[in-house]
């Protein structure tokens, strides 16, 4: 079975730029996650999707990212413009059921310069 | 809200010990529990995960305990090897959403 597919694996941007990141689930999963993990701290949830609604959005700094699932399965994170304080690794995961486990991929690590 | 914290922040140890990760939350109204690894540079790997009505999970040299009640878990490592070194996160979950991390515990196994 195929795992989290995120690209890119790496991104460095200047700061006021834009970059977007894509993830594909494992095949079935209903709910896929968006996590932001900052150096030395664990991943905080940045939006939630049930199939391709918004579940909960309620950390994500909307002024500057934004993400979308269209379909129900590959979704986006975007991010414009960018800061330096978003330096960080994206990570996508996704789960089949509710409560069951959850699944990440390798991560988008990106550097804002 | 839900607050996870981990403890020891960082661990050294000798080949071959037995070693204990702590992990303790604030709200017990949780769905489960799932503890992960992640190398460096690496995204999760999912370890154990206990659901709320379980008092522990095995994986080989791995056991997970939950105690809901107390708001605690611990995760046991048997017999260590230089190949366990990794930052070991702890989640809990409330069912249909998101896990809550902990910052992790960055352990390191001396050959």
């Amino acid at each position: 079975e195929a795992g989290v597919a995120q690209s890119p694996r790496y991104k460095i941007i200047e700061k006021r730029q834009s970059v977007a990141f894509w993830c594909n689930p494992i095949s079935g999963h209903a709910t896929l996650y968006w996590y932001q993990q900052i150096l030395g701290q664990g991943p905080k949830l940045l939006i939630q999707f049930q199939n391709n609604g918004v579940v909960d959005d309620s950390q994500l700094p909307k002024d500057r990212f934004s993400a979308e699932r269209l379909k129900g399965v590959d979704s986006t994170l975007k991010i414009q413009p960018a800061k330096l304080e978003d330096s960080a690794v994206y990570l996508c995961a996704s789960r089949g059921l509710a409560g069951g486990e959850l699944f990440f991929g390798e991560g988008s690590r990106l550097t804002v310069l | 809200k839900q607050e996870v914290t981990q403890i020891p922040a960082a661990l050294s140890v000798p080949e071959g010990e037995n070693l204990v990760l702590n992990c303790s939350f604030t709200d017990s109204a949780i769905y489960n529990l799932q503890w992960f690894r992640q190398d460096p540079g690496k995204g999760l790997t999912s370890l154990l995960l206990i659901q709320s009505s379980q008092r522990e999970q095995t994986s080989g040299r791995l056991n997970a305990s939950l105690d809901k009640s107390s708001g605690r878990s611990t995760l046991y490592i048997a017999a260590s090897q230089p190949g366990d070194s990794a930052t070991y996160l702890c989640a809990v979950g409330g069912g249909a959403d998101g896990l809550t991390f902990g910052k992790g515990t960055h352990l390191i196994i001396q050959p």
